[in-house]
């Protein structure tokens, strides 16, 4: 069974305050991992999608790392217009190679003070 | 503008009553999926469709039925066999059948019943 366990819970960091968010996943051949923000009471909004261990993404001040067993969702110099849940998702190997749905974490709540 | 349009963004209802929740997309993307999130819970999925007239059932089926009879359109009924209708739920698309796709967000309809 595919699981994805993201840490911490939540977290709260000051303005400026750079920090990082974990996912580790288990799965049968990774088709992607996916990072996703969600603010409250919205559907959540594609980040990055990541697919063999060693590569990286950015966007302006997120970046995305995958190794074999997790992924990194750093965060530097954060603004509070950065609070959000922040989703982490696996899609696993499909023998028929159709778009099967993605595994989510529980997300990761972070909240940047001014 | 492209994307994925949920309605109604509230929904109301009493127990033992079916609800359909709407989904269109103008993305044209191949692939809909429905999931559904609770407080605490990560994301769950419920159905999926990679194509016209062709759906597969994901992790929590039971007490929902679907159609995707226009590529546009993956309408999601809640039953009154579903025990624990109230949630949060979220439409997406993906633009191929293919895995490895990332999937867009609609903005959700929250479900009450009561």
């Amino acid at each position: 069974e595919d699981q994805v366990t993201q840490s911490p819970e939540a977290l709260r960091l000051q303005e400026g305050e750079s920090s990082s968010l974990n996912c580790s996943y288990t799965v049968s051949g990774l088709r992607g991992l996916f990072w996703y923000r969600q603010d409250p009471g919205k559907g959540p909004e594609f980040l990055f999608t990541l697919y063999s261990a060693g590569e990286e993404k950015e966007k302006e001040r997120l970046k995305a790392t995958l190794t074999k067993k997790e992924s990194f969702l750093h965060i530097t110099a954060p603004k509070p217009e950065d609070s959000a849940t922040y989703l982490c998702a696996v899609q696993a190997g499909y023998s028929g190679g159709g778009a099967d749905g993605l595994t989510f974490g529980k997300g990761t709540h972070l909240i940047i003070q001014p | 503008d492209g994307g994925i349009t949920q309605s109604p963004k509230y929904l109301f209802r009493k127990e033992g009553q079916n609800v359909t929740l709407s989904c269109e997309q103008n993305l044209n993307h191949d692939a809909m999926y429905w999931y559904r999130q609770d407080p605490g819970q990560g994301l769950r999925l419920i159905y999926y469709s990679q194509i016209v007239n062709d759906f597969q059932k994901g992790d929590i089926a039971e007490g929902y039925s679907v159609s995707r009879e226009k590529k546009e359109s993956f309408p999601l009924t809640v039953t009154s066999a579903q025990k624990n209708p109230t949630a949060f739920y979220l439409c997406a698309s993906s633009r191929a059948r293919a895995s490895g796709y990332e999937q867009y967000f609609g903005p959700g309809t929250r479900l009450t019943v009561t």
